[in-house]
């Protein structure tokens, strides 16, 4: 069946370290992978979207891989801080038109100071 | 406001009941989309509203479940005689376009029903 996991429900890591996060899937071959941040109570917010030709992509402290070979996307998070504490999605296009995404069940990052 | 709104923020229902969720989407998007989130799990496509087209109505549970959208503004989510299995926070959320250049989805703060 398809599927999208997300490598662990909770990460806990130091602030100041690298925060990485996993995104692997199986039976889709995705035109793009959306990466979202959904804090408590509220609806989850687009932060990164690459396209299967995009090796890698970068926004201020965040970055993405996406490796077609592998199904797999991993979303790093560079000198983390509290208050990148929140629940991250990864997102995929099923329909190849944009028309419905299959979300993850989201990694909770806890960032301790 | 310049995002999207979802009205009530929290309903409480009796099994059996109908309920209404309503869904204002960024002025100017013309695709809108339904989701449900669960109590720990991710997000569940319901279904997706693209200008005047056929909505995709793929991820509806079932027939209980159904949609409507006036043109490209204000959209309402059905949910007829409902069940303690329905409870449930619903995301809506809108984009520019629904492909994948202009995908961008954002989304409201949800409506988290509760059916007792």
């Amino acid at each position: 069946s398809q599927k999208i996991e997300q490598n662990s429900e909770a990460l806990n890591i130091q602030e100041g370290k690298t925060a990485t996060l996993t995104c692997n899937y199986t039976n889709y071959s995705p035109a793009y992978l959306q990466w979202y941040r959904q804090d408590p109570g509220r609806g989850p917010v687009f932060l990164l979207l690459i396209r299967e030709n995009e090796k890698e992509k970068r926004k201020e402290r965040l970055k993405v891989t996406f490796d077609t070979t592998l199904k797999q996307s991993l979303f790093h998070i560079t000198a983390s801080q509290p208050a990148d504490s929140a629940t991250y999605l990864c997102a995929l296009d099923i329909s190849q038109a944009g028309t419905a995404l299959i979300f993850g069940k989201g990694t909770t990052l806890s960032v301790s100071s | 406001g310049a995002g999207v709104s979802q009205s009530p923020s929290n309903k409480v229902t009796e099994k059996g009941k109908d309920v209404e969720l309503r869904c204002d989407p960024i002025s100017g998007h013309t695709a809108l989309y339904w989701y449900r989130q669960r109590l720990g799990q991710g997000l569940e496509f319901l279904i997706y509203f693209q200008g005047n087209s056929a909505p995709d109505k793929s991820g509806l549970p079932s027939d209980r479940f159904s949609a409507e959208r006036t043109g490209e503004s204000v959209s309402t989510l059905t949910i007829q005689r409902t069940q303690q299995e329905d409870s449930a926070v619903y995301l809506c959320a809108s984009s520019l376009r629904g492909t994948s250049v202009y995908n961008e989805q954002f989304f409201g703060p949800g409506t988290r029903l509760t059916v007792l």
